[in-house]
């Protein structure tokens, strides 16, 4: 089918190194973040949320940073796997709706 | 358990008919949320149900759209006149909270992929 990744950003990581994804979101009100895992022919797939209280929240290889200042977030995976490789989106909650940021491909290097 | 379901997978139509693109959301789940995705971009917001009523409809394109969920659990969402501009994966999601609480995760299915030729 067709790739949900075409025409995004591309991040090639070589298996077994850590990768990080970058977001910038538009709304200094949203006080919820997700980061999505997308692969192709799948709806988003939840990974980690961050309430905007927070700066940092670990889950399983992965890390979300918030930095509220300059309005960005970061998802951190450690030790990339094959199965990583995938679209990741970023969105933000704002009043129960979800506002996507444009996604970053991730391609891992067996 | 079930997850969100949509079907059909896909549907393949002609400029100026009319589809409908069904959803089962998780059982129990009270939201329920319609999003369009075209290709290489995310999701994008159309509307959203807390029960039976729609909570919010603002992101829906323009009046050819409708969605409905009469008895609070399957949506259908609506689109007469199609366009070829309308070609895109159309997701649901479900989730159990309400509109406003900060943690609020939202459980996608796998979307149906609307094609108008």
């Amino acid at each position: 089918g067709e790739s949900v990744g075409l025409h995004l950003p591309t991040l090639s990581v070589q298996e077994g190194d850590n990768s990080i994804i970058n977001c910038a979101y538009s709304n200094s009100a949203s006080d919820y973040f997700i980061w999505y895992k997308q692969e192709s022919g799948k709806g988003p797939q939840f990974i980690i949320d961050i309430r905007s209280n927070m700066d940092k929240r670990q889950g399983q290889r992965v890390t979300v940073l918030l930095n509220k200042t300059v309005k960005h977030l970061s998802l951190q995976i450690a030790a990339t796997q094959p199965g990583d490789s995938a679209v990741y989106f970023c969105a933000e909650n704002i009043v129960g709706r979800l506002a996507f940021g444009k996604g970053n491909q991730v391609v891992v290097i067996p | 358990g079930a997850g969100v379901s949509q079907t059909p997978s896909n549907k393949v139509t002609e400029k100026g008919k009319y589809v409908e693109l069904r959803c089962d959301p998780i059982s129990g789940h009270t939201a329920l949320y319609w999003y369009r995705q075209s290709l290489g971009q995310g999701p994008e917001f159309l509307i959203y149900f807390q029960g039976t009523g729609a909570a919010d409809d603002s992101g829906l394109p323009n009046d050819r759209f409708f969605a409905v969920r009469p008895e609070g659990s399957v949506s259908t969402l609506k689109i007469q006149r199609t366009e070829r501009g309308d070609s895109a994966v159309y997701l649901c999601a479900s989730s159990s909270g309400t509109s406003g609480r900060s943690r609020n995760e939202q459980f996608f299915g796998p979307g149906t992929r609307l094609t108008v030729l």
